[in-house]
């Protein structure tokens, strides 16, 4: 199956800095969802697009749907050390409700 | 609370004996499916289930079976377990998706750490 292209693998940033990430696909999506994993947990949904072009925000977290509906990019203002953990996106096409996911960015935050 | 539930948490097996890892949600979701992550290779898909007595293949159904006869549970069970099913396994459910998209929110259980000897 297809795995989406979600960059950068990894990212080291002081406590305080934004973060930028992203994910792109060869395929259109209908639906992007932004989850995140810490040590020994299951992922946990943060932010979920439905449309085109939306950006829809919770807490410090930013999360817009391209407009192509290849891509989606994920953004955490001022980052704190419980920001650490590994973010996923994840696209879905209605087929059969399957999640394909990208690869993930595995977030350090230095206080 | 709202959740997806995993048992066992960890489990060493050896090669070729049976088990089973039961998933269990309380949120009346249709929708159910098993993961597995590996390093490198990220989450992928077993298999799924639309509903009741409905399921379907994922990325990488073999050496897995499931079976959905309630709408609460979705066990996995592996008939003859193999080195290479190590791995951490993922049940997930969410409401089935409308037109628009939404319910495609798929919420995790707390993973199943899985070794095959």
């Amino acid at each position: 199956g297809q795995q989406l292209n979600q960059s950068p693998q990894s990212m080291f940033i002081q406590e305080g800095e934004d973060v930028s990430m992203n994910c792109t696909s060869s395929s259109i999506f209908n639906t992007w969802l932004w989850y995140k994993q810490e040590p020994g947990e299951g992922p946990v949904l943060l932010i979920a697009l439905y449309k085109a072009g939306e950006l829809t925000s919770n807490g410090r977290l930013t999360a817009q749907f391209g407009i192509t509906r290849k891509d989606s990019f994920l953004n955490i203002s001022a980052s704190i050390p419980s920001d650490v953990g590994i973010y996923f996106c994840a696209g879905n096409n209605n087929a059969g409700n399957m999640l394909t996911f990208g690869g993930g960015t595995r977030l350090m935050v230095k206080p | 609370e709202a959740q997806v539930t995993q048992n066992p948490r960890y489990l060493i097996t050896v090669t070729g004996k049976k088990l089973t890892v039961t998933c269990s949600q309380n949120m009346n979701h249709e929708y159910m499916s098993w993961y597995r992550q590996d390093p490198g290779l990220g989450l992928r898909q077993i298999y799924y289930s639309m509903n009741v007595e409905v399921t379907d293949k994922g990325d990488v159904p073999e050496g897995y079976k499931v079976s959905r006869k309630e709408k609460r549970n979705f066990p996995l069970i592996l008939e003859s377990p193999s080195p290479n099913q190590t791995s951490l396994y993922f049940c997930a459910s969410s409401f089935q998706p409308t037109l628009a998209g939404k319910g495609n929110e798929q919420f995790f259980g707390p993973g199943t750490r899985l070794t095959v000897l």
